[in-house]
């Protein structure tokens, strides 16, 4: 086990509506990173947050967007919905430094967007 | 060009035998890679790392890393069926300063068969 947990783990939405997606991390992992996997690819990264603060963003539009909260808690944010957003949402989190490499995922949020 | 190359396979290997899994990189400034094993409907479960040129082994595990090459590879013994899972190739790239967002490559489907 990781230590990182997701909620829900699955998710039904119609396309136009908002999604927030939830993600707990262990003590102590200060860095937090979301990826976003369609089927049959790897995992696109979307964006990571470092002590509150976003620390580098991937190729999403700004209708994903995030948070971090200082329990080691996170959300991503994914506002007017397309069905191109059905995928596997992942987080993953990081042990303390801000560059520390190594990632640990969550089970993950499977959303079907119809 | 894709920054993290995999053939999709399936690679199908007999229970016990070696399984060879490939990956190639386009920047040569990366230096660290993960190799995640992920079972279907699941999330990556991170198998290991390597930084340095050469070989790493852990367990039925070794990973090799050939920086002038740009290749890396894991190896995997006396393989299960349990084995029988997609395997995920990663790296964060060059250091940039701006988050460590982990690449993909697609990953590798592998079957050990009975």
């Amino acid at each position: 086990e990781t230590g990182v947990t997701q909620s829900p783990t699955h998710l039904i939405k119609t396309r136009g509506q908002q999604v927030t997606l939830r993600c707990s991390s262990q003590s102590g992992h200060n860095t937090v990173s979301w990826y976003q996997q369609a089927l049959g690819q790897g995992p696109q990264f979307i964006f990571q947050y470092y002590r509150e603060e976003e620390n580098g963003r991937g190729n999403f539009p700004p209708r994903f967007s995030g948070l971090q909260f200082p329990n080691y808690s996170s959300e991503l944010n994914v506002n007017a919905l397309e069905l191109d957003d059905s995928a596997l949402y992942l987080c993953a989190s990081s042990p303390s430094g801000r560059d520390e490499e190594t990632q640990y995922f969550g089970p993950g949020t499977r959303l079907l967007v119809l | 060009q894709k920054e993290v190359e995999q053939n999709s396979g399936p690679l199908s290997v007999p229970e016990g035998a070696i399984a060879s899994l490939n990956c190639t990189y386009s920047d040569r400034g990366s230096q660290s890679f993960f190799w995640y094993r992920q079972y279907s409907g699941k999330s990556p479960e991170l198998i290991m790392s390597i930084y340095s040129n050469g070989d790493k082994e852990d367990g039925r595990f070794t990973a090799q890393l050939n920086k002038a090459s740009q290749y890396v590879s894991l190896l995997i013994r006396d393989s299960p069926p349990s084995d029988s899972a997609t395997y995920l190739c990663a790296s964060p790239g060059p250091p940039t300063g701006g988050g460590n967002k982990l690449t993909f490559g697609t990953g590798t489907q592998l079957k050990v068969e009975l």
